[in-house]
C-alpha cells in the first residue's frame, strides 16, 4: 500500500513568510508524529499526535511553530515568520497506535530552506 | 529524560570487511532500541528493534545488533558489508509509553570497492 507521503518536497521561501508543510499518513494510522532533521541538530521531535488525544507538543521549538491534524488524518506544520535557522528537513511519520512496539513509518521529508 | 550517543559520526570502510556501528545510551526508565538506515534524499527505514527477549537482534540486509543491559549499549554489526550498504545510520530510543523517538546524532558509513 501507499507509505507516508509529504508535500511539497522541496520549499524554498524568504525570511519572515510563513510556510505550510503537509503530511498524509499511512490510512488506517492513528499516530503521527513531525521530527526536524538539520545539520547541526541532528533529527529532533518536533511533536506527535494520538487519535483524538490532546497532541504532545514539547517538541517545538518556538510559538512560532504549531502543527495541526485534521480528522485523525492529513497533518499540517506551520512556521510563521520564518527565520534562517529555520532551514531543515522536515520529515513526518506514522504508526498504527502509540506505542514502541508499533513501527514509525517515515516519509521522504520536505527540504525548507529559508533564504 | 533518555538520550543517545553514536561514538562514530563517521565509518570508512572497504567492501566485504565486517563493520561495527557504536551506540550507548542513557535513561533511567526501560527502554526500547531501534536502528534505521537513511539512504541519499530517502526517508528514514527501519533495520531492526529490540523491545525485550533475546539480546541478539536480527534485522534487514544482513544486519544484527546486540542489547547489552550492563554496558547500555546497542551496537549494529555486519559480517560483510556491500556498496549499497552506504548510508547513514540512526541509532534511537523510545519508552513503553511510545511516542516520541530520540536519535542519535547518525553515523555515516561509507563502503568503498
Amino acid at each position: 500500500g501507499a507509505g507516508v507521503s509529504q508535500s511539497p518536497s522541496n520549499k524554498v521561501t524568504e525570511k519572515g513568510k510563513d510556510v505550510e508543510l503537509r503530511c498524509d499518513p499511512i490510512s488506517g494510522h492513528t499516530a503521527l508524529y513531525w521530527y526536524r532533521q538539520s545539520l547541526g541538530q541532528g533529527l529532533e521531535f518536533l511533536i506527535y499526535f494520538q487519535g483524538n488525544s490532546a497532541p504532545d507538543k514539547s517538541g517545538l521549538p518556538s510559538d512560532r511553530f504549531s502543527a495541526e491534524r485534521t480528522g485523525g488524518s492529513v497533518s499540517t506544520l506551520t512556521i510563521q515568520r520564518t527565520q534562517q535557522e529555520d532551514s531543515a528537513v522536515y520529515l513526518c511519520a506514522s504508526s498504527l497506535e502509540r506505542g514502541a512496539a508499533y513501527e514509525q513509518y517515515f516519509g521522504p521529508g520536505t527540504r525548507l530552506t529559508v533564504t | 529524560a533518555q538520550s543517545v550517543t553514536q561514538l562514530d559520526s563517521q565509518v570508512p570502510v572497504f567492501e566485504e570487511a565486517p563493520v561495527e556501528l557504536r551506540c550507548n545510551y542513557s535513561s533511567s526508565v526501560s527502554v526500547y532500541l531501534f536502528w534505521y538506515v537513511q539512504y541519499p534524499n530517502q526517508g528514514l527505514q527501519l533495520l531492526l528493534k529490540y523491545l525485550s527477549g533475546s539480546t541478539l537482534v536480527k534485522g534487514i540486509n544482513g544486519f544484527e545488533a546486540e542489547f547489552n543491559k550492563s554496558q547500555t549499549s546497542f551496537h549494529l554489526r555486519k559480517p560483510s558489508v556491500h556498496i549499497s550498504d552506504t548510508a547513514e545510520y540512526f541509532c534511537a530510543v523510545n519508552t513503553n509509553q511510545g511516542g516520541k523517538l530520540i536519535f542519535g546524532q547518525g553515523t555515516e558509513l561509507s563502503v568503498k570497492p
